[in-house]
This record gives C-alpha cells, sequence and structure tokens, in this order.
C-alpha cells in the first residue's frame, strides 16, 4: 500500500531565506506528483504537477523535483515570504483507482 | 470563471440526521472525488467517479453515499450511519485517465460539526 511521508511536519523561517520540503513515497510505480498548499479552513490549492517521466518542475520561486527510484521529491523555494506561510501537502497519484494519495503536510511559518 | 464550487461552506448536523454537500465544477471534468481531512492526518479517499452514472468506493466509504447523475455535479450524503462525522471535507475533479497524468483541482471545503 502506498504511503507518503513529509518532513519536516513543521518548519519556522525567517523571511528571505530559502527552504526546502521533502516528501517521500513507498511505491515508486506513480503516474505524477502533485504539490499543494492550504491556507488554514481553506481549500487546496495546486502549485506543481510532475509527471513521473519528469524530473522537476518549476513556477515562479516554487522549484519541484522527482527521483522515482528513490521514492523522493522535494519543494524548493527561494526568497521565503511571509505570505508563503501555510500548509504544504504532496501527494502521488497511482494505482488502480488513479486517485491521490497525501502525506500529512508541513506547515511552514515565515518570519517577517 | 472556471473552477469548484462547494457548499455550504459550514454545516451542522444533529444526530440521526442525513446531511448533504454540494459539489459542482464547470472545468468539464470527467473525474470527481471526495476527501475528509481531520486534525493531524492526511487526506482520506471517501468516494470518486470516473464516469456520470458511475462510482467507486474508496478508503472510508461506510456512512457515506454519492450520486453522479450529471457530469457537473457530484454531492456527498453523510448518513446518520456515519458515527463520527465531524471533519473537513472537500472535493476535487481531474481529467478521467489517469494515465494521462492530468492535475487534480479542490474546491474550498464544507466544515461539518456535528451538534
Amino acid at each position: 500500500k502506498q504511503e507518503v511521508t513529509q518532513i519536516p511536519a513543521a518548519l519556522s523561517v525567517p523571511e528571505g531565506e530559502n527552504l526546502v520540503l521533502n516528501c517521500s513515497f513507498t511505491d515508486s510505480a506513480i503516474y505524477n506528483l502533485q504539490w499543494f498548499r492550504q491556507d488554514p479552513g481553506k481549500g487546496l490549492t495546486s502549485l506543481l504537477l510532475i509527471q513521473s517521466s519528469q524530473r522537476e518542475q518549476t513556477s515562479g520561486r516554487l522549484n519541484a523535483s522527482l527521483d522515482k527510484s528513490s521514492g523522493r521529491s522535494t519543494l524548493y523555494i527561494a526568497a521565503s515570504q511571509p505570505g508563503d506561510s501555510a500548509t504544504y501537502l504532496c501527494a502521488v497519484s497511482g494505482g488502480s483507482q488513479g486517485n491521490l494519495i497525501f502525506g500529512k503536510g508541513t506547515k511552514l511559518s515565515v518570519k517577517p | 470563471d472556471g473552477g469548484i464550487t462547494q457548499s455550504p461552506k459550514y454545516l451542522f448536523r444533529k444526530e440521526g440526521q442525513n446531511v448533504t454537500l454540494s459539489c459542482e465544477q464547470n472545468l468539464n471534468h470527467d473525474a470527481m472525488y471526495w476527501y475528509r481531512q481531520d486534525p493531524g492526518q492526511g487526506l482520506r479517499l471517501i468516494y470518486y467517479s470516473q464516469i456520470v452514472n458511475d462510482f467507486q468506493k474508496g478508503d472510508i466509504a461506510e456512512g457515506y453515499s454519492v450520486s453522479r447523475e450529471k457530469k457537473e455535479s457530484f454531492p456527498l450524503t453523510v448518513t446518520s450511519a456515519q458515527k463520527n462525522p465531524t471533519a473537513f471535507y472537500l472535493c476535487a475533479s481531474s481529467m478521467a485517465d489517469i494515465y494521462l497524468n492530468t492535475e487534480a483541482f479542490f474546491g474550498q471545503g464544507t466544515r461539518l460539526t456535528v451538534v
């Protein structure tokens, strides 16, 4: 059964710092991996989608990498801002259902 | 303005009562999903539908029911059989073919509380 783990569970950094969020999964047979952002009491906002054949995707200050063979993905946030404060969720798509399987998230706090 | 609309934003249920959560999308997506989110846990799949008039149970379907009569709509009913329904419920949609590696989009959620 696919399991997704995100480390750390919480992270606090000063504004302007570059940071990395980690995601690992146990079954490398995935179709894609998606990173989401969730603000308190809100739904999920899609940040980046990496297909299984890709190594990385970039959007603005965000860069996500995927290493299927080792079951790992990282989300790199450059020059962090207080507005980046949120919970970041990693999810993989695979298996017979094709639905997303989620990690528990990393709660990021960027201090001004 | 394309997207997924969930309503209501907040819902209160009395013991023994059935309630229905609405999910509508105008993205022309074939697949729709319902997830439940509890504090300290990841999102868990309740039901999903890849096509109109067809749906499948997810990991925690007991105490829930769904229908998919229209492509745009995928309502979730929380029945009295669901013993611990207090949670945040999220609806999502995507293109149906999982092999297309398509992106999933989510609504803003419904917070259900038992009173």
